[in-house]
């Protein structure tokens, strides 16, 4: 199958510092990407739906100017946790589709983020 | 929230099918229901989807109902690398919303 792929897998921050994670589609064209985040024994939860070329789309409840969203390409969007804080420590994890709907979505393997 | 209903675990013996269920009685006509799972600390992998006729690939079969309102996962040969949370997801394709899964513990 298609392959994403998510850099750092794991990062330690201080607090207050930004963290850069990095989304990609290896060997396909995404329009679309998908950021999502996991706490501890919790389902993922969408965060946002980066549009390439386009600025990307929040889910109520998360901070935009905490939470930028870069999708410069078809193959690459970036998260960045601006000013983290502790709170922030958690798992993200990027997904990337097709173009064409009810294909299926590829997640890249999460980026494990704690912020002391 | 999710527009799925899954029980929150289940165990099965290594070797035996295992077959996880999942309503969604509100799937709209033109939904597809995908599952993946989740192994611990990694992102989820993609298993199977289906519209209305039973799928199968090398690692799984779906067996959706007539009237689409349910389906079920099969695992025919469950090894303890099968053990994960499995999400069933209803969608056009364009936005998943994973509920909390059923969490397969695979015996020995």
């Amino acid at each position: 199958g298609a392959v994403v792929s998510q850099h750092p897998s794991r990062v330690i921050c201080k607090s207050g510092t930004s963290v850069k994670i990095e989304c990609r589609s290896l060997d396909f064209q995404a329009t679309t990407m998908f950021w999502y985040r996991q706490f501890p024994k919790q389902s993922l939860m969408l965060m946002a739906t980066s549009n390439e070329g386009s600025k990307a789309t929040y889910e109520q409840g998360v901070e935009k100017d905490k939470f930028l969203i870069n999708h410069a390409s078809l193959t690459l969007s970036t998260l960045t946790v601006t000013s983290a804080h502790p709170e922030d420590s958690s798992f993200y994890i990027c997904s990337a589709q097709f173009t064409r709907l009810n294909t299926e979505a590829f997640f890249g393997q999460g980026t494990r983020l704690t912020v002391v | 929230d999710a527009k799925t209903t899954q029980p929150p675990s289940m165990d099965c013996a290594e070797g035996r099918a295992a077959n996880l269920p999942c309503n969604h009685s509100t799937i709209s006509g033109n939904e597809y229901v995908y599952w993946y799972r989740q192994i611990h600390s990694q992102g989820p992998q993609y298993i199977i989807h289906g519209l209305k006729n039973n799928e199968t690939n090398e690692m799984a079969s779906l067996i959706i109902t007539e009237d689409r309102k349910s389906s079920t996962l099969i695992l025919p040969h469950a090894t303890l690398r099968d053990t994960a949370v499995y999400y069933c997801i209803v969608s056009h394709g364009q936005n998943f919303v994973f509920g909390p899964g059923t969490r397969l513990s695979v015996l020995p």
